[in-house]
């Protein structure tokens, strides 16, 4: 299976900086999307972002899929922000994700 | 649309014991998802349904393990003779026929803790 390499493994940030993750992925794929998983489990969709770049509000997602990653920033982190962020990709025809093993960020107040 | 629902949200079973678990996906998603997540795992995939068939699974998914979704619409999956290391949060995810709605909804999860 695709391989998905996400760093840092843990990010603590005081509330207002700004922070980068990366999502590093084996194969070529053509399905990427980034999760924030919260406290009660539930994994929120951020951006489906097979390539190219968006942004929603302070958050925005860059992947280049022919170097094999995506980025995800976090402009004026709040407290909200913090919980765990995955990474997922996959391929249309295999029908299924890949994720990685999460960033874990914690903002302080 | 209310999104992906899965019941029940908690379940808490004594070892050899049969669980069922139910998903409904969002209603005009024709393919479903089953994944399990352990404590400080990412998600990993189990089954995968377009409408009624059951096109692909796991090898983590053993002889215990059943997933059916019989009218292309909720799905269920079936754990016996469960174990104590199936204790796991199981998440189902849905998503669109067209190539450009692959994006995955993913529902509030299972906990299942096996005694």
């Amino acid at each position: 299976g695709i391989q998905v390499e996400q760093s840092p493994p843990d990010l603590i940030l005081q509330e207002g900086a700004n922070s980068t993750l990366r999502c590093n992925f084996s194969d070529s794929v053509n399905n990427l999307q980034w999760f924030h998983q919260n406290p009660w489990g539930q994994l929120i969709n951020l951006f489906y972002i097979p390539s190219g770049t968006k942004q929603n509000g302070r958050l925005s997602a860059t992947t280049v899929a022919t170097e094999r990653y995506s980025l995800l920033y976090i402009s004026s982190s709040q407290t909200t922000d913090s919980g765990v962020y995955f990474c997922a990709v996959g391929l249309y025809n295999f029908n299924k994700f890949y994720f990685g093993s999460g960033t874990k960020l914690n903002v302080k107040p | 649309d209310t999104g992906v629902s899965q019941n029940p949200r908690h379940k808490i079973t004594k070892r050899g014991q049969n669980v069922t678990f139910r998903c409904d996906p969002i209603s005009e998603h024709n393919r479903l998802y089953w994944y399990r997540q352990t404590l400080g795992q990412g998600p990993e995939f189990l089954t995968y349904f377009q409408n009624e068939a059951q096109l692909e699974k796991s090898r983590l998914l053993s002889d215990r393990f059943s997933a059916e979704r019989p009218k292309g619409s909720f799905s269920t999956l079936e754990i016996q003779r469960t174990e104590q290391g199936d204790s796991a949060m199981y998440l189902c995810a849905s998503s669109g026929r067209d190539r450009d709605r692959y994006e995955q909804y993913f529902g509030p999860g299972t906990r299942l803790t096996v005694t």
